[in-house]
């Protein structure tokens, strides 16, 4: 399967700063990546749709201001938390798309907002 | 209608029983059913996936079966082992680059 990469694996900062997680395709191009939260025990929510070139796509209730999306490459695709508050501390996930079906997730982004 | 329900939330088997998790959905337009293992502080990843075409797919220990009348599929492990403890979500989508449905999750204890 495709190989999937995040940096950080782990970021503490305090509220009100922005923090960048970035989400890298180490071995296709991604035309479209999925960035995900999941809080804990709980399932992933799929929070926007990312699209290489173009604005990306935000589901219902996510705000787009707060959570910034840029897929500026084939390979790299960032999510932005801007104004972090202790509510936003959470598990954030991408995930690629190859052939059409099948996604393929990170490692995972563990974010603590003090 | 987007939703896809999954049970049980928890499961315990012993080692080399079989654990079996069902997910059911209601979307007829869904296409595509993965099976995902996470691992505490990881990734999902990818198991196995089904299309509705297929009733059974098999890969190793783990098969799927899908019933597409009544709108259910199901994750069975065979000879369960410990290192199967995780979390296991199914999900649903419609094809085509199109975003993933997750079920609730089950959470797969295997007792040594």
């Amino acid at each position: 399967g495709a190989v999937v990469s995040q940096h950080p694996s782990r970021v503490i900062c305090k509220s009100g700063t922005s923090v960048k997680i970035e989400c890298r395709s180490l071995d296709f191009q991604a035309t479209t990546m999925f960035w995900y939260r999941q809080f804990p025990k709980q399932s992933l929510m799929l929070m926007a749709t990312s699209n290489e070139g173009s604005k990306a796509t935000y589901e219902q209730g996510v705000e787009k201001d707060k959570f910034l999306i840029n897929h500026a490459s084939l390979t790299l695709s960032t999510l932005t938390v801007t104004s972090a508050h202790p509510e936003d501390s959470s598990f954030y996930i991408c995930s690629t798309l190859t052939g059409g079906d099948t996604q393929y997730f990170g490692p995972g982004t563990r974010l603590t907002v003090l | 209608q987007q939703q896809v329900k999954q049970s049980p939330q928890s499961l315990i088997v012993q080692k080399g029983g079989i654990s079996i998790i069902n997910c059911a959905y209601e979307n007829t337009a869904f296409d595509y059913f993965p099976w995902y293992q996470q691992f505490p502080g990881k990734g999902p990843a990818l198991l196995i996936a089904i299309r509705p075409d297929v009733s059974e797919k098999k890969e190793g220990r783990f098969t799927i079966s899908f019933n597409k009348s009544a709108k259910q599929f199901s994750l069975h492990i065979m000879d369960s082992q410990p290192g199967d403890s995780a979390t296991y979500f199914c999900a649903a989508s419609r094809g085509g680059f199109q975003k993933l449905v997750f079920g609730t999750g089950t959470r797969l204890l295997v007792s040594p």
